[in-house]
């Protein structure tokens, strides 16, 4: 049983689009929620991180928007280019007691020029 | 700096047969880990180690050991290799266990 869930599994976008990607949790202990891009062929790395006590963070054309009522979080990547193809996790921590990070099943986005 | 290196990174076993996947970092990380990816199913834990001489077992680790004995290395066993091991598998490392985590670039194995 995934405690992340991911959607959707692929997304088609056109260059100068906006990509849209979402994830939903059950366990209201997570208190950090990193997304990580992955490029084929390489490990992931991490994109961009939020805390459940801030709705909105975004660096550069990639902004995670967080609604901790509804235990949804998104990452939204505006102005999409070829570049940012690749496969995106979102991820869920629960960080004081130590728990360990637990992912989405991914999704691959494929940006078309 | 290396940051995380796997080795090897392709592998192609017969069922049955037994071999260690490398991990090794330099960024004196006290946490590393080893993730198994598959299409549709993320990437999932497989076992972690939270410093040298402790590890722990994660969400998936039947088929598989590792050990500890450096701060550098985190090497993951697969005991009796089965098809159903057929994945990419990750290591991964990280400050302490609740900070950013470092991937490495992946070991693909294939069970035939």
């Amino acid at each position: 049983q995934q405690q992340v869930k991911q959607s959707p599994q692929s997304l088609i976008v056109q260059k100068g689009g906006i990509s849209i990607i979402n994830c939903a949790y059950e366990n209201t202990a997570f208190d950090y929620f990193p997304w990580y891009q992955q490029f084929p062929g390489k490990g992931p790395a991490l994109l961009i991180a939020i805390r459940p006590d801030v709705s909105e963070k975004k660096e550069g054309r990639f902004t995670i928007s967080f609604n901790k009522s509804a235990k949804q979080f998104s990452l939204h990547i505006m102005d999409s280019q070829p570049g940012d193809s690749a496969t995106y996790f979102c991820a869920a921590i629960e960080r004081e007691y130590g728990n360990k990070l637990v992912f989405g099943a991914g999704t691959i986005l494929r940006v078309k020029s | 700096n290396a940051g995380v290196t796997q080795t090897p990174k392709f592998q192609v076993l017969k069922t049955g047969q037994s071999m260690t996947l490398q991990c090794a970092q330099d960024m004196n990380h006290e946490y590393m880990s080893w993730y198994r990816q598959d299409p549709g199913m993320g990437l999932r834990l497989i076992h972690y180690s939270v410093g040298a001489g402790i590890t722990d077992q994660g969400e998936v680790p039947n088929g598989y050991n590792v050990s500890r004995s450096t701060t550098e290395d985190f090497p993951l066993r697969l005991l009796s290799a089965a098809p159903s091991q057929t994945s990419v598998y990750f290591c991964a490392s990280s400050l302490r266990q609740n900070t950013e985590a470092f991937f490495g670039q992946g070991t693909r194995l294939t069970v035939v």
